[in-house]
């Protein structure tokens, strides 16, 4: 079956740039789909942060856009979330997930567990 | 603030039917798909309804999704203990500002 499993530092320093890693096993992301990034921070809601497809089309929470990229290792079936200057404000649990065929609909069916990321000095 | 409102807190006793609404505009449940969450607190949200209305497999027919207008609805009926969870509307936006996935606060559902 589909599985996902975010990798990263669990502490990033303010005006740093957070990096995570999305490893997927049982499925080739070069057989298509899109492959998002979500964000929750501690008891508050779900914030999509943007999606990539195969050959590396994205799009972006246009909230985060200027902070945020997304790329994708196809011969290390992962993708990857870089987000730049972090504040207290995007601390947060940190989940990967597969999306759909289309980036329009917000049908993410596979999740990884999660990763808590605490920005703090 | 989330661009889709959904009431934070819902509850009811074993055997009811709980509704949970979600309501947004034009630029995204008046003209995409609505999807919806369960998630069980500490662990992943988990795909509960697709485009609407359709029940991915292994979804109890419990579970129940409609959309009209603008706003959207989960029905829950024979309510059960184990559905206390907090639930999630989310949907496209075509926002002008900038295209985005879209999801509304998130709804607990208390079992009484």
């Amino acid at each position: 079956q589909v599985q996902l499993q975010e990798s990263g530092p669990g502490l990033v320093k303010p005006s740093e740039t957070l990096s995570l890693t999305c490893a997927v096993s049982g499925y080739s992301i070069s057989s298509g789909y899109y492959w998002g990034w979500i964000r929750q921070p501690p008891g508050k809601g779900l914030e999509w942060i943007g999606s990539i497809y195969r050959g590396g089309s994205t799009n972006y929470n246009p909230s985060l856009k200027s902070r945020v990229t997304i790329s994708v290792d196809t011969s290390k079936n992962q993708f990857s979330l870089k987000l730049s200057s972090v504040t207290a404000a995007d601390t947060a649990v940190y989940y990967c997930a597969r999306q759909s065929y289309s980036s329009t609909w917000p049908h993410f069916d596979y999740w990884g567990q999660g990763t808590l990321v605490t920005v703090s000095s | 603030q989330s661009v889709l409102t959904q009431p934070p807190s819902a509850s009811g006793t074993p055997g009811q039917r709980v509704t949970i609404s979600c309501s947004g505009s034009s630029s995204n449940i008046g003209r995409n798909f609505v999807y919806w969450y369960q998630q069980f607190s500490g662990t992943a949200p988990k795909l509960l309804i697709d485009r609407n209305n359709q029940r991915p497999s292994g979804v109890p027919d419990r579970f129940s999704g409609s959309k009209s207008g603008t706003s959207a609805s989960l029905a829950i009926s024979g309510l059960r203990s184990e559905d206390e969870a907090d639930y999630y509307c989310a949907a496209w936006d075509d926002s002008l500002s900038g295209p985005s996935v879209v999801f509304g606060g998130g709804t607990k559902l208390t079992v009484l």
